[in-house]
């Protein structure tokens, strides 16, 4: 089975530092994703990565950088935390065929205070 | 804007009947349609697909629909087991475009 392991399940950070999320895949997916999950508003895509040191804008990009410098590693960096980043953070990564979708880590709850 | 809605927040159902989960799109662009099951503290798991050539399609339990024309497309889960109480999310994506749009979830609970 395909996993997909991200680091922390909880974290507390304070408002203005600089928090890393990282996301760790075990096959071979060229994509790789990262989302937050809010109630009321779903799952929206953060950025995602196609290629070693490659990266995508998604809907949300705005506080959030990443990076990719290996194929199995995607990291989610929040640049300067605000609480309005207290969310669920999910990685995801992505199969050769679309009929089965993503893989989804478990997902990192992220607290600013 | 919400590209893809779920209408209904939750959902209960008595074990044994029937659960109908509803989702509708508005981008016309999107060709392909997955739901997605999620327990609390994990990460969604796939549950079942449809591209859109096909109006149906099953995996044991479970059923998709779509309805092209009325941009909706629904989850049937026949019968309803105490196991299948989580949030259930819709999402979509187009040709070409490697993002998956999801919907906002709906979370059923299965009645014993």
């Amino acid at each position: 089975d395909v996993k997909v392991t991200q680091s922390s399940r909880y974290l507390v950070k304070r408002t203005g530092e600089k928090v890393f999320l990282e996301c760790v895949q075990d096959m071979d997916h060229e994509n790789m994703f990262w989302y937050r999950q809010d109630p009321g508003l779903g799952l929206r895509l953060i950025y995602f990565s196609y290629d070693v040191k490659m990266k995508e804008k998604g809907d949300i990009p705005e506080g959030y950088s990443v990076s990719r410098e290996k194929k199995e590693r995607f990291s989610l960096i929040l640049e300067s935390a605000s609480t309005n980043q207290t969310s669920m953070y999910l990685c995801a990564s992505r199969q050769g065929a679309w009929g089965y979708g993503y893989t989804f880590g478990s997902g990192t709850r992220l607290t600013v205070v | 804007d919400q590209q893809v809605k779920q209408n209904s927040p939750s959902l209960s159902v008595q074990e044994g009947r029937i659960s109908i989960l509803n989702c509708d799109y508005t981008n016309s662009m999107f060709d392909y349609f997955l739901w997605y099951k999620k327990y609390p503290a994990e990460g969604p798991t796939f549950l079942i697909s449809i591209s859109s050539i096909k109006d149906k399609n099953e995996d044991g339990r479970f059923t998709v629909f779509l309805n092209k024309s009325a941009k909706h497309l629904s989850l049937h889960i026949v019968p309803s087991q105490p196991g299948d109480s989580a949030v259930y999310f819709c999402a979509a994506s187009a040709s070409g475009n490697e993002k998956l749009t999801f919907g906002t979830g709906t979370r059923l609970t299965i009645i014993p």
